[in-house]
């Protein structure tokens, strides 16, 4: 059974970058397709982008694209969400999770990051 | 882009009730497609129906989902004192794109 363990908790300055790690275990980490969905104090969910270890092929919700790179080391098995030009709304819990073979849900997920983003 | 709808915003129940969460898609979508999560205060959503009405393991059998269309339903037929939290539809949309609901509180009322 898939179990992810993501990275502490962050405090960053704006204008920063931060990098989020989440270190799969149980499963077959190359062949599982990864996601990234974030939280914002009181929110709900927002679904940022992933990646499919295998080939390193990625995609990103629009919003996050040019600011957010999602990236695997499969010796490691570990995915890594990199957000750069932080602002105050990025302060968020971040969340990895594992894409369902199907591609259309994430189950299991990681415990979550909380990123604060402030001066 | 294709936007999810939940309704209500917030569900005030008592334990034993039955709690009808509804979840409505801008256009017709794929069941196969639908999926929810429940999450409680300070951690992370769990799966709790794919495909909009298959139960994900050790769900119990007390929570269902239906529909199709546009029109989906996650029913949970007598709620127990650890049901009452926030639950979320999500969809797989084209070009491998994901999207979330924006919530059902369920509290006890």
């Amino acid at each position: 059974q898939v179990q992810l363990v993501q990275s502490g908790a962050e405090v960053k300055k704006p204008g920063s970058s931060v990098k989020v790690s989440c270190k799969a275990s149980g499963g077959t980490f190359s062949s599982d397709a990864m996601t990234w969905v974030r939280q914002a104090p009181g929110q709900g969910l927002e679904w940022m982008g992933g990646i499919f270890p295998l080939i390193g092929a990625t995609n990103y919700a629009q919003q996050f694209q040019g600011r957010v790179t999602i990236t695997a080391d499969t010796s490691t098995s570990t995915v890594y969400m990199d957000l750069n030009s932080l602002v105050s709304e990025d302060t968020a819990v971040y969340y990895c999770a594992r894409v369902a073979d199907s591609g259309y849900w994430f189950d299991p997920w990681g415990q979550g990051t909380l990123v604060t983003v402030s001066s | 882009e294709i936007v999810l709808t939940q309704s209500p915003g917030t569900l005030s129940l008592s334990p034993g009730e039955r709690a009808i969460l509804s979840c409505r898609a801008s256009q017709s979508v794929s069941s196969s497609y639908l999926a929810w999560y429940q999450q409680k205060p300070g951690q992370a959503p769990r799966l709790l129906i794919y495909g909009a009405s298959s139960r994900a393991t050790d769900i119990p059998d007390r929570f269902s989902g239906s529909g199709s269309g546009t029109d989906f339903t996650l029913t949970i037929s007598r709620l127990e004192p650890e049901d009452f939290a926030v639950y979320y539809c999500q969809l797989y949309g084209s070009s491998l794109m994901y999207t979330f609901g924006q919530g059902t509180k369920l509290e006890i009322k």
